[in-house]
């Protein structure tokens, strides 16, 4: 199986921060990369897949980057509404795996 | 607007079973794959499996294979998740996605997730 190593697993930052996310997968997964928002008691949502190509609806200030093992998402400057956990997961093959979620807390 | 709405939450004993169904509304299977994915208490995601209704074609996670069935019912609309000989550590928040059309394995919309607790 594929093991994606998410850093940090917590940070805490500013409305207004740019904050980056990286998510290192055991083996090249070319683009095959999504992130996904999750609020607390809530599902997931899709922000980025490819590893770059942002889903339809979410803003342009988060962007994905990175191919075969490392990638990072960024949020150029962090919104109140950007408190929550990030999960990157690959699609390379079976089984599809997550990455074990960065919490963004604020400062 | 294509919505999953998933059944109502579920409390169980250990060695039993549940189904977990999950409707498309607003939309139907067309060539979209339906994924179910689960979270334990405090942690992340662990994928369960993969259906393509209109293939006929499933993945199973191993770590369930045996355990679970996951199955498509075109006539309700809805895609359904049964698992097995239950242990505490199955219980978690069960979410059924639908894929992209371009990228199936990138699960754009959710259900709102059913909670199955195993409890003696």
């Amino acid at each position: 199986d594929i093991q994606m190593t998410q850093s940090p697993s917590s940070l805490t930052a500013s409305v207004g921060d740019r904050v980056t996310v990286t998510c290192r997968a055991s083996q090249d997964i070319g683009s095959w990369l999504a992130w996904y928002q999750q609020m607390p008691d809530r599902p997931p949502k899709l922000l980025i897949y490819g590893a770059f190509t942002l889903q339809s609806g979410v803003p342009s200030r988060f962007t994905g980057s990175g191919s075969g093992r490392d990638f990072t998402l960024t949020i150029t400057s962090l919104q109140p509404e950007d408190f929550a956990t990030y999960y990157c997961q690959h699609a390379d093959s079976f089984p599809i795996t997550f990455g074990h979620g960065t919490r963004v807390e604020l400062k | 607007q294509v919505l999953l709405v998933q059944s109502g939450a579920e409390v169980m004993k250990p060695g039993s079973s549940v189904k977990v169904s999950c409707r498309v509304s607003g939309g139907n299977f067309d060539s979209y794959g339906f994924t179910w994915v689960r979270q334990a208490p405090g942690q992340g995601l662990e994928w369960l499996g993969r259906i393509t209704p209109t293939l006929g074609t499933t993945k199973i996670s191993q770590k369930v294979q045996g355990r679970i069935t996951i199955s498509a019912d075109e006539f309700r609309n809805e895609v359904n998740m049964e698992l097995r000989s239950l242990e505490s550590d199955d219980t978690a928040v069960y979410f059924c996605a639908r894929g992209r059309e371009n990228w199936v394995d990138a699960f754009e919309i959710w259900g709102q997730g059913t909670t199955v607790t195993v409890s003696p």
